[in-house]
C-alpha cells in the first residue's frame, strides 16, 4: 500500500492553456474524490467517483473542468482554458466503502499556478 | 450547507505547553473528522469521532465530540515542534460521502 499518489506535484501554466492532473488511489479503494484548496481555506469538494461512475459534481466544477476514472482505478482532472482563479492546490482522496467507517486517505496534492 | 468554524484561527505556543483548538458546526454533527496538514502538502488523517461524548486519543492528541454543543475539541498535551501545522475538521452532514471542511487552525510551536 503506497498511499494515494498525485502527479505532478507542481504545475505552472500560462492562462488559457489546458492542464491535466492524475490521481492513483489506494488500489482496493472504490471511492475517489477531488477537492480544491486555496490559501487560508479548507478543501472544497469538486467531484466524487464510485468505481468508474462519477456520482456527484459540485457547482464549483465549471464546464472547463472534467474528471474521469475510466477503469475505476486512476483518475484524471482536466482544466481547459485555465484562468488565474484556478490557481490552487488540487487534492485527491480515496476511501473503501462508506466514509463514516473508514474516512478518507488524501494524496499530497498538485499545486497549480496560473500565470 | 453545513459550515464548520474553527477557532482560534492561529495559535502560537511554546514547546511543552498544552493547547486546545475547537471546531463548531452550524448543524447537528453526526460524525467529525480531524486532519493535519503541513504547508503545501496533503491532509493526514488523525481521528474520527462518531458519537456524542466520544473521546479518542492518539499519542499526545485527544479529541472529543460534544453533539449537544455541535462542537469538537482537539487537545495536544506537552506540544512539540512536530505538532506544528494546520488542523482541519471535516464533517459529512447529509451522509452523502462528501466531507465539508473548516478553514483550519494554524498551530505554531516555538522551541
Amino acid at each position: 500500500d503506497t498511499g494515494v499518489s498525485q502527479n505532478p506535484r507542481h504545475k505552472i501554466t500560462k492562462r488559457g492553456q489546458n492542464v491535466t492532473f492524475r490521481c492513483d488511489p489506494i488500489s482496493e479503494h472504490n471511492r475517489l474524490y477531488w477537492y480544491r484548496q486555496t490559501l487560508g481555506q479548507g478543501p472544497e469538494f469538486l467531484t466524487y467517483f464510485q468505481n468508474e461512475a462519477q456520482l456527484e459534481k459540485s457547482r464549483l466544477l465549471s464546464d472547463r473542468f472534467s474528471a474521469e476514472r475510466p477503469k475505476g482505478s486512476f483518475s484524471t482532472l482536466e482544466i481547459q482554458r485555465t484562468e488565474q482563479g484556478d490557481s490552487a492546490m488540487y487534492l485527491c482522496a480515496s476511501s473503501l466503502g462508506g466514509m463514516l467507517t473508514y474516512g478518507y486517505t488524501f494524496g499530497s496534492g498538485t499545486r497549480l499556478t496560473v500565470v | 450547507s453545513q459550515e464548520l468554524e474553527q477557532s482560534p484561527q492561529s495559535l502560537i505556543v511554546q514547546e511543552g505547553k498544552n493547547l486546545t483548538i475547537n471546531c463548531t458546526s452550524s448543524k447537528t454533527l453526526y460524525g467529525l473528522y480531524w486532519y493535519k496538514q503541513k504547508y503545501g502538502e496533503g491532509l493526514i488523517f488523525l481521528m474520527m469521532l462518531q458519537k456524542g461524548g466520544e473521546e479518542k486519543s492518539h499519542e499526545k492528541i485527544t479529541a472529543k465530540l460534544d453533539e449537544k454543543k455541535q462542537q469538537s475539541s482537539l487537545h495536544i498535551t506537552a506540544s512539540q515542534p512536530s505538532h506544528a501545522g494546520i488542523y482541519l475538521c471535516g464533517a459529512d452532514p447529509y451522509g452523502n460521502n462528501r466531507l465539508a471542511f473548516g478553514k483550519g487552525n494554524q498551530v505554531v510551536v516555538i522551541p
